[in-house]
């Protein structure tokens, strides 16, 4: 099946700055990348997701980038600020299977 | 809107108890899951329902049963509890099975079995 990494797993940055975070999958049949972020006590929710026939997705501050031929993707982050504090996944998908990378630790000092 | 909804939020079991967790979803959706999250693993996929009446194994199926009650409600069940299986659970919906689109998670149950 498929094997999603995902790193760092802890991420530190001053507020104002740029979070990047990235993930390799293994199956190239997978042509779905969804991240989700979760807030301490919740569960997670979709934040941006980007299709294998697309290279770069953005929306506002958040922006998704695939590169299907290296099998990765990657999430960034401009202007953090302390709300993006959170833990943030990534995840592969093909039909019927969906497997998520260990996350990442995000913490926006202010 | 609720969305999704799990309950209990919070369960201690002693090894060998069973127990159901329950969950709900009120946006129509075809498709159900159930999830663990375990430290530095992600979120495993335990089972999930495509559409009512059908349920299928996930990645980590051993020692869970599930029943699509109806097109709103999903359960999990853990017969025998054992420590290997203190996690946070998970449950999710989404309009059609796992493929290109959103899930919608509940905000979890954190079980302990001692």
């Amino acid at each position: 099946g498929e094997n999603v990494e995902q790193h760092p797993s802890t991420l530190s940055v001053q507020e104002g700055d740029s979070a990047v975070i990235k993930c390799t999958y293994s199956d190239s049949a997978s042509n779905y990348f969804p991240w989700y972020k979760q807030e301490l006590g919740k569960g997670p929710q979709l934040i941006i997701d980007i299709r294998s026939n697309v290279g770069e997705k953005k929306d506002q501050r958040i922006a998704v980038t695939l590169n299907k031929t290296a099998k990765h993707f990657s999430l960034h982050i401009t202007e953090t600020q302390p709300e993006d504090s959170a833990v943030y996944f990534c995840a592969a998908s093909r039909l019927n299977d969906m497997r998520f990378g260990a996350g990442t630790r995000l913490t926006v000092k202010p | 809107n609720a969305g999704v909804t799990q309950t209990p939020k919070f369960q201690v079991l002693k090894t060998g108890q069973s127990m159901t967790l329950q969950c709900a979803q009120d946006m129509n959706h075809n498709s159900m899951y159930w999830y663990r999250q375990d430290p530095g693993m992600g979120l495993r996929l335990i089972y999930y329902s495509a559409s009512e009446g059908t349920t299928d194994k996930g990645e980590v199926p051993n020692g869970y049963n599930v029943s699509r009650l109806n097109k709103r409600e999903f359960s999990l069940r853990l017969e025998s509890a054992a420590p290997s299986q203190t996690s946070v659970y998970f449950c999710a919906s989404s309009e059609f099975v796992l493929g290109n689109e959103k899930l919608f998670f509940g905000s979890g149950t954190q079980l302990s079995v001692l």
